[in-house]
């Protein structure tokens, strides 16, 4: 069964350091998100891409955060100047419609120090 | 009003029992809806989605949905120790949206033997 990876599995990075987190969704998907989840929060979104473009962004993606899906397999979460407070696990996901269950990667724990 | 809204935990059921979920969202315009399990340190996995009023059966859990009253529910039948995790609910509006799903603060399942 396909399954969504994510790379790495730990980051650890120093404050103000840029960060790259990356994705391989399945391979039929059309739809990719990232969201994040704080240790003992829930998980939020952050954005979706469709169409090689951001569909939809939520307030924590502001413009340290970008996306990419640079050729068409991998997609990726770059952070340029990291802070203490995006030290959470971070899950790529990907479905096949917008309405459609998504299906998550293991996730990325980024420690900021 | 928090968008998603689940029972408060933790929830303790013995080995054998039903353990049921709840989850109430406020988006009245919202399509689907899913129901993920989360262990600790784990990326979700999904459980079920349903999409229509009504219930839908999968082995022992099933999902009940009813879209007037804003509710969604799932129910463990013959709850097993290693269904002992997190169940996240979430929401999507589908539609035009672009597939953002909004997570519920999840409820902790304790099985005990």
């Amino acid at each position: 069964e396909p399954e969504v990876t994510q790379t790495p599995s730990h980051q650890v990075t120093q404050m103000g350091q840029e960060v790259i987190l990356r994705c391989v969704p399945i391979s039929n998907h059309l739809y990719f998100y990232w969201y994040r989840q704080i240790l003992g929060q829930k998980v939020e979104f952050l954005v979706s891409f469709y169409n090689n473009e951001i569909s939809e962004k939520s307030e924590i993606f502001d413009d340290q955060f970008s996306v990419e899906r640079p050729d068409g397999s991998n997609f990726t979460l770059k952070i340029r100047s990291t802070k203490l407070e995006d030290s959470a696990m971070y899950f790529c996901a990907g479905s096949g419609t917008n309405s459609d269950t998504q299906y998550f990667g293991p996730g990325t724990r980024l420690t900021v120090l | 009003q928090k968008e998603v809204e689940q029972n408060s935990g933790p929830l303790s059921v013995p080995e054998g029992a039903i353990a049921s979920l709840n989850c109430t969202y406020s988006d009245r315009v919202s399509q689907s809806f899913f129901w993920y399990r989360q262990y600790s340190g784990k990326s979700p996995e999904l459980i079920m989605s349903i999409y229509s009023n009504g219930d839908k059966e999968d082995g022992r859990f099933t999902a009940q949905l009813n879209k007037a009253s804003q509710y969604v529910s799932l129910l463990i039948r013959d709850s097993q120790p290693s269904d002992s995790a997190t169940y996240l609910c979430a929401v999507n509006r589908g539609g035009t949206n672009a597939g953002k799903s909004t997570f519920g603060d999840g409820t902790t399942l304790t099985v005990k033997p």
